[in-house]
């Protein structure tokens, strides 16, 4: 059964601070990983994807890959009382489904 | 931007009833899905259609459950008979490309709820 976890959270940031979500999948053939960002009572909303190991950077987002150790983690730098939601990790599964793992409820502290 | 758009927003309906959920993918997107979220848990996959068949289903995905694109437009989540395990959010999701390099775009949901 291929898996995606991730801390269920709340992890707690101060406005300004950098916020760290991580990531962990089991089928080490995943080629592609993607965050979401999910408002209570909304549909998940892509936030950025990435391929290669390394880091990606889409303004205040940065996504980091490493293959070797099967992670995925998505930085916000200059957290915002906004972006304050559930951040869903998903991987491509096969036929382009995705595997969802449960996400992390992200608190930015004004 | 383009969206993809879920109606109704919330059902309500008994146990043992037939619910049809519907969906408008966007217009040039090939690949269409349904995933359901029962409340505070992960988004779980039920079943992918392309080229006016299903390409792929999990085990939720029973015979209670169909798909449907019936005009070229819609895109339908039929559930015969509903359970009160039923209760979840449905999304639909669309993608235009054949590569795995593209993202979903997912409609805003419906919140079904069975009694």
């Amino acid at each position: 059964q291929k898996e995606v976890e991730q801390n269920s959270g709340p992890l707690s940031v101060p406005e300004g601070a950098i916020a760290s979500l991580n990531c962990t999948y089991s089928d080490r053939g995943s080629q592609s990983f993607f965050w979401y960002r999910q408002y209570s009572g909304k549909s998940p909303e892509l936030i950025m994807s990435i391929y290669s190991n390394g880091d990606k950077e889409d303004g205040r987002f940065t996504a980091q890959l490493n293959k070797a150790s099967q992670y995925v983690s998505l930085l916000i730098r200059d957290s915002q009382p906004s972006d304050s939601a559930t951040y869903l990790c998903a991987v491509i599964g096969g036929t382009y489904k995705y595997i969802f793992g449960t996400g992390t409820r992200l608190k930015v502290l004004a | 931007e383009p969206e993809v758009t879920q109606t109704p927003s919330h059902q309500v309906t008994q146990m043992g009833q037939e619910v049809i959920l519907r969906c408008v993918p966007i217009s040039n997107h090939l690949y269409f899905y349904w995933y359901r979220q029962i409340l505070g848990q992960k988004v779980e996959f039920l079943v992918s259609f392309y080229n006016n068949e299903i390409s792929e289903k999990s085990e939720i995905f029973d015979d209670q459950f169909s798909v449907e694109r019936p005009d070229g437009s819609n895109f339908t989540l039929k559930i015969r008979s509903t359970k009160l395990e039923d209760s979840a959010m449905y999304f639909c999701a669309s993608k235009d490309g054949g590569s795995t390099n593209y993202g979903y775009t997912f409609g805003s949901g419906t919140r079904l709820t069975v009694v």
